[in-house]
């Protein structure tokens, strides 16, 4: 079945450090894969997706490239900031059958200033 | 972008009562909504997909008698908790995407914290 995988956290970072939360993922056919952002006592935000192979989701200078070679979908950002931590969620849709969205187990980001 | 509301933000109830909890589209008509529910630091577990006009399918492992969800209109789904107890207290959120089942983006509401004492 799918599934997503994502590195376990919490991730601390100083203020302007760089990040990198990994995730992979398994599914058939084609998915789209998204990552969602959530705010402490919040829902969840979409934060970015891509489409289709070597596509690049980007939004609040946070980036992923969809790599279907290597099935990941990594977030970046070059400089983090205080207000940036929450916990991020990978997650993919199949664009094969009924489309419900499966997550990762999502990684809480801590930056200080 | 399209919004997705939930009522009541936060309830607490005793034991052996039951709790609706309202999901509505603001600006888009849903034919299908999502309900999950989310344990402190772990992810969405989906439970049911809500369908317009027709029974609600249930995940595997999802009590449909505990869980009553009524998709009542295009814009609005409930999930009841029927006779919660302690162990039912969990945050519930619900997603709709917006063309559908066949949109691949949702958009989310701001979830419902519940307490069973």
């Amino acid at each position: 079945g799918n599934s997503v995988t994502q590195m376990e956290g919490p991730v601390t970072l100083s203020e302007e450090a760089f990040l990198t939360i990994n995730c992979t993922y398994t599914a058939t056919g084609y998915p789209s894969l998204f990552w969602y952002v959530q705010y402490p006592g919040e829902g969840l935000q979409l934060l970015l997706k891509a489409t289709k192979a070597d596509d690049k989701g980007s939004n609040k200078g946070f980036e992923a490239t969809y790599r279907k070679e290597t099935t990941s979908f990594h977030l970046e950002k070059g400089s983090v900031q205080v207000s940036d931590s929450a916990v991020y969620f990978c997650a993919l849709i199949s664009n094969t059958g009924f489309q419900k969205l499966v997550f990762g187990t999502g990684t809480r980001l801590l930056v200080s200033p | 972008g399209a919004v997705v509301s939930q009522h009541p933000s936060w309830v607490i109830c005793k034991s052996g009562t039951s709790v609706k909890i309202e999901c509505r589209s603001l600006d888009f008509q849903a034919t299908t909504m999502f309900w999950y529910r989310q344990f402190p630091k772990q992810s969405l577990m989906l439970m049911a997909t809500s369908n317009e006009g027709s029974k609600a399918t249930y995940e595997q492992g999802v009590e449909k008698d505990k869980f009553l969800i009524n998709h009542a209109s295009l814009t609005l789904s409930t999930l009841t908790v029927t006779s919660a107890h302690p162990e039912d207290s969990s945050f519930y959120i619900c997603s709709a995407p917006t063309s559908g089942s066949g949109s691949n983006e949702q958009f989310f509401g701001p979830g419902t914290r519940l307490t069973v004492l």
